[in-house]
């Protein structure tokens, strides 16, 4: 079966704190792409990273940074120094053929207080 | 690039009426456009997918007759809600894949449905 999961439903941290936003997949394919968007109270999916299966590397974007174990199935995502900016719902998918559908997680509320 | 253009934002419809919601695409082609729901608090449930010039595949659960999705050019697709219920009222977005520079996705700004 294909599943992506977001265990932790909701998030609430005080800014300047980093937070890790977990993210395990399944899939018995073994070239897949992963990707995390952001989706602010407005509505609009904002697209953060997409990583192939075959690319381990983690990554780092200003205060994002992402890590990709295939391992444990997991691609996690970490923000550093929170910023009251960064409250949104965060969106864990998976792709499994290219151009198929993506599957998401349930989503992760974050919550950074000021 | 690769910039889908969703309208309307929001939509108040009464009960019984149909509405149509259009997703462009700006500045590519695009051949496979995925329509998404969301109620709220709760993540992307994939409703179709539709190819231009072919009929639309439906999940599972999705009434066909009743979410009409078109797409008869490379750059539209729309969605039809026909004689909405207020059940069906929810945030609706499309998605669009795109092939280059790298192979990806990107969504609509969402249509906002409320039924009444």
């Amino acid at each position: 079966a294909q599943k992506v999961t977001q265990a932790q439903t909701e998030i609430s941290v005080v800014e300047k704190e980093d937070v890790t936003l977990d993210c395990v997949y399944e899939t018995r394919d073994t070239t897949y792409y992963l990707f995390w968007y952001k989706q602010p109270p407005s509505g609009e999916l904002v697209f953060l990273i997409r990583r192939n299966s075959f690319d381990e590397q983690n990554e780092i974007s200003g205060r994002y940074s992402w890590n990709f174990q295939k391992s444990t199935s997991s691609f996690n995502f970490t923000i550093t120094a929170s910023q009251v900016v960064d409250s949104a719902v965060y969106f864990c998918a998976l792709v499994y053929n290219q151009g198929g559908k993506l599957i998401f997680g349930q989503g992760t509320e974050l919550s950074v207080k000021p | 690039g690769a910039v889908v253009s969703q309208h309307p934002s929001w939509v108040i419809c009464k009960s019984g009426t149909s509405v149509k919601i259009e997703c462009r695409s700006l500045d590519f082609q695009a051949t496979t456009m995925f329509w998404y729901r969301q109620f709220p608090k709760q993540s992307l449930m994939l409703m179709a997918t539709s190819n231009e010039g072919s009929k639309a595949t439906y999940e599972q659960g999705v009434e066909k007759d009743k979410f009409l999705i078109n797409h008869a050019s490379l750059t539209l697709s729309t969605l039809t809600v026909t004689s909405a219920h207020p059940e069906d009222s929810s945030f609706y977005i499309c998605s669009a894949r795109y092939d280059r520079p790298s192979h990806g996705y990107t969504f609509g700004s969402g249509t906002r449905l409320t039924v009444v």
